[in-house]
């Protein structure tokens, strides 16, 4: 069976750095695009970021809002994804879904929650 | 980027009734080259994540009942639940993938009228 499980999320304080990470079982992890999506408590799917495969040179994208602080990273032999979350917001609050790039986003993990609060 | 409108907000259907769902994107999502629609529909129910239901469009992710269906072409798109079902209750998103950045529709939440 495929399975994404997400660990890391917490309160922390606005100006603050958290770590997110995604294990990754039953696929080949390192054949797939990683995508990171994030919904704000009572809102809407919003992307963050993905990043593609080796084949792909580890290339990573971003949404405009969190570029610049937010880096994507993976780690093919541990089949685990990351976020790096640096200079959070409260705006940043949210539940944070790690997600496997098919056709369309075809695998979900039960997210993580960030809070971003003083 | 590209904005994906859905309409309407919200819907209340009967039970075995249709259920209708639709979804504009700002540019075309069609990819000449492969003659697809980069374009995917997710329900998510409360408490849970979302799930895949269509890819391409129109094609049924493995395991989604055949009541589910989507439709459409290059900026224009449909998700229909040809007999609603209790089970359904959920929230649907559209969700382009034809670029970077990703970006989904509002949501559209359907209710047992």
């Amino acid at each position: 069976e495929m399975q994404l499980v997400e660990s890391g999320g917490g309160l922390v304080q606005p100006g603050g750095s958290l770590r997110l990470s995604c294990a990754a079982s039953g696929f080949t992890f390192s054949d797939h695009q990683m995508e990171w999506v994030r919904q704000a408590p009572g809102k809407g799917l919003e992307w963050v970021g993905r990043i593609r495969n080796k084949a792909n040179s580890y290339t990573t994208d971003y949404a405009a809002s969190v570029k610049g602080r937010f880096t994507i990273s993976r780690d093919d032999s541990k089949n685990s994804l990351y976020l790096q979350m640096n200079s959070l917001k409260t705006e940043d609050t949210a539940m944070y879904y790690c997600t496997r790039y098919y056709y369309g986003l075809d695998v979900w993990g039960q997210g993580t929650t960030v809070t971003v609060s003083s | 980027d590209i904005v994906m409108t859905q309409s309407p907000d919200s819907l209340a259907v009967s039970l075995g009734e249709r259920a209708t769902i639709n979804c504009k994107s700002s540019q075309s999502v069609l990819y000449s080259s492969n003659n697809k629609n980069y374009l995917g529909w997710y329900q998510q129910k409360p408490g849970q994540p979302p799930k895949l239901l269509i890819y391409w469009a129109s094609t049924r992710e493995a395991g989604v009942p055949d009541r589910f269906s989507g439709s459409g072409s290059v900026t224009d798109f449909t998700l229909t639940i040809s007999s609603l079902q209790a089970e359904d209750v959920a929230v649907y998103y559209c969700q382009q993938y034809f670029v970077t950045p990703r970006t989904f529709g509002q949501g559209t939440k359907v209710e047992i009228k």
